[in-house]
């Protein structure tokens, strides 16, 4: 069956704008991760929503960082008056069942966001 | 906190090598250990992982064991292929079900032929 997708592949953008990143998840995947992944790094988590609940975004590094899910099903993050530091690739991750069982995450091939 | 330290790349690797990548961590619980993989111009793939102390996760060859007593996740494999070619990733979960993945920062992978 199909994979995590993320739209777009690719994104550049000015410095200032603001930026949508979508995350369509495999189809009855119950947990969503979004994760960031500087260049030469591994992916640092962002946030969690398990169904279209936000249960953990203890990772988003600023408040110019939004993430939502709001019928349990596609999520988009939203990085507003993005800076040169926000350049990364932001991938997408989910799993079919809630927290508290071990489940595999399967990961979508990302979002390259370059801002100039 | 919770941390994963892998050893640094790039590893270069004749085929038919024996490959031994390091993954240390640090965890404050009882984490549960993951190596993925990424092929060139693919995401990330779960290759194996482990729940508890001595627990040894395997697939295509490759195998780790959760050393408790070392907080240790080394990758091994006895053979590779150049189709190992690919960055390798250690992470763990902070506690079993936690899903947070916390992962070191990777190491890249070339296999000659």
């Amino acid at each position: 069956g199909a994979g995590v997708s993320q739209s777009p592949r690719y994104k550049v953008a000015k410095r200032g704008q603001d930026v949508a990143l979508r995350c369509d998840p495999i189809s009855g995947h119950v947990s969503l991760f979004w994760y960031q992944q500087a260049l030469g790094q591994g992916p640092e988590f962002l946030t969690y929503f398990q169904n279209e609940a936000q249960l953990d975004k203890s990772g988003l590094p600023s408040d110019r960082f939004f993430a939502e899910r709001p019928e349990g099903s596609v999520s988009t993050l939203k990085i507003q008056r993005t800076q040169q530091e926000d350049s990364a690739v932001y991938l997408c991750a989910s799993s079919l069942v809630s927290a508290g069982e071990e489940e595999t995450q399967y990961f979508g091939p990302g979002t390259r966001l370059l801002v100039l | 906190g919770n941390s994963v330290t892998q050893m640094e790349g790039p590893v270069t690797l004749s085929e038919e090598a024996f490959l031994t990548i390091n993954c240390t961590y640090t965890a404050t619980g009882y984490p549960s250990l993951f190596w993925y993989v990424q092929y060139p111009g693919e995401g990330l793939q779960l290759l194996l992982k482990a729940t508890k102390a001595d627990d040894k996760g395997s697939n295509k060859g490759f195998e780790a064991t959760y050393r408790k007593e070392t907080t240790s996740f080394h990758l091994e494999k006895g053979s590779v292929q150049v189709s190992d070619s690919a960055v390798y990733f250690c992470a763990l979960s902070p506690f079993q079900g936690a899903q947070k993945l916390v992962f070191g920062q990777g190491t890249r992978l070339t296999i000659n032929p």
